[in-house]
């Protein structure tokens, strides 16, 4: 699996969108980037995934760059409740008997939403 | 839609016993994963199960088992418990055939090893 660097810690303040950047210049061509949080005491929570062409959910949009080499997750409007450990995560994507459910988890980047 | 539910939510051993976690799936996810969370390793991976059968494993030592029964439900056990096994205890589970590397986690099994 390709190695992701993200920032340590973030801050954001309240209603303002957060943007959490992660590096992965080693990442292969059959490689998805995954978003994972952890919000404190509570079990990771799954937010996005994407192999190359933007992605938006309810919940977050993931921005890729053509090259591949990093992405930006974007919290469009920040609340107090989204102050966690975000996790880029990248992974190859298989479907059938090849799927798992390991994933790498790196240290993440604290986001501190303040009001 | 029940989550992933495990139980114990804490507990405290001392060192040299042994403890059994508790993981039920979401219904319908035949895949249970398990990890362990620590303030210094953070978040690693300890093994996956799929239709009872443990298909990948990570690096810890033997004192670290698990098994997955028939409705998909698993356990993890640990024996002979160090201090260093003080930790939270996460299981994820997902479906096998779509979703790969989505995984819906649990609140979480802490664990205090005195």
């Amino acid at each position: 699996d390709a190695k992701t660097t993200q920032p340590p810690s973030m801050d954001c303040a309240e209603g303002r969108a957060a943007n959490l950047p992660c590096n992965h210049s080693t990442i292969s061509g059959n490689e998805y980037v995954y978003w994972y949080r952890q919000i404190h005491s509570q079990g990771p929570q799954y937010i996005i995934h994407g192999l190359k062409n933007n992605e938006t959910n309810e919940m977050a949009s993931l921005i890729i760059t053509e090259d591949r080499k990093s992405s930006t997750l974007i919290l469009p409007h920040a609340t107090l409740r989204d102050t966690a450990v975000y996790y880029c995560i990248v992974r190859v994507c298989t479907h059938g008997s090849g799927n798992t459910g390991k994933l790498i988890f790196g240290q993440g980047t604290t986001l501190q939403v303040k009001p | 839609k029940a989550g992933v539910t495990q139980t114990p939510r804490y507990l405290i051993k001392t060192r040299g016993q042994q403890v059994t976690l508790s993981c039920s799936p979401i219904s319908g996810h035949r895949s249970v994963s398990w990890y362990q969370q620590t303030p210094g390793q953070g978040l690693q991976f300890l093994f996956e199960y799929f239709s009872e059968t443990q298909r990948n494993k990570g690096n810890f030592p033997g004192r670290f088992s698990g098994r997955q029964f028939s409705n998909s439900r698993s356990e993890m056990n640990v024996s002979t418990l160090e201090l260093g096994d003080s930790a939270l205890y996460l299981c994820a589970s997902r479906t096998a055939t779509s979703g790969a590397n989505v995984l819906t986690f649990g609140a979480g099994s802490r664990l205090t090893v005195l």
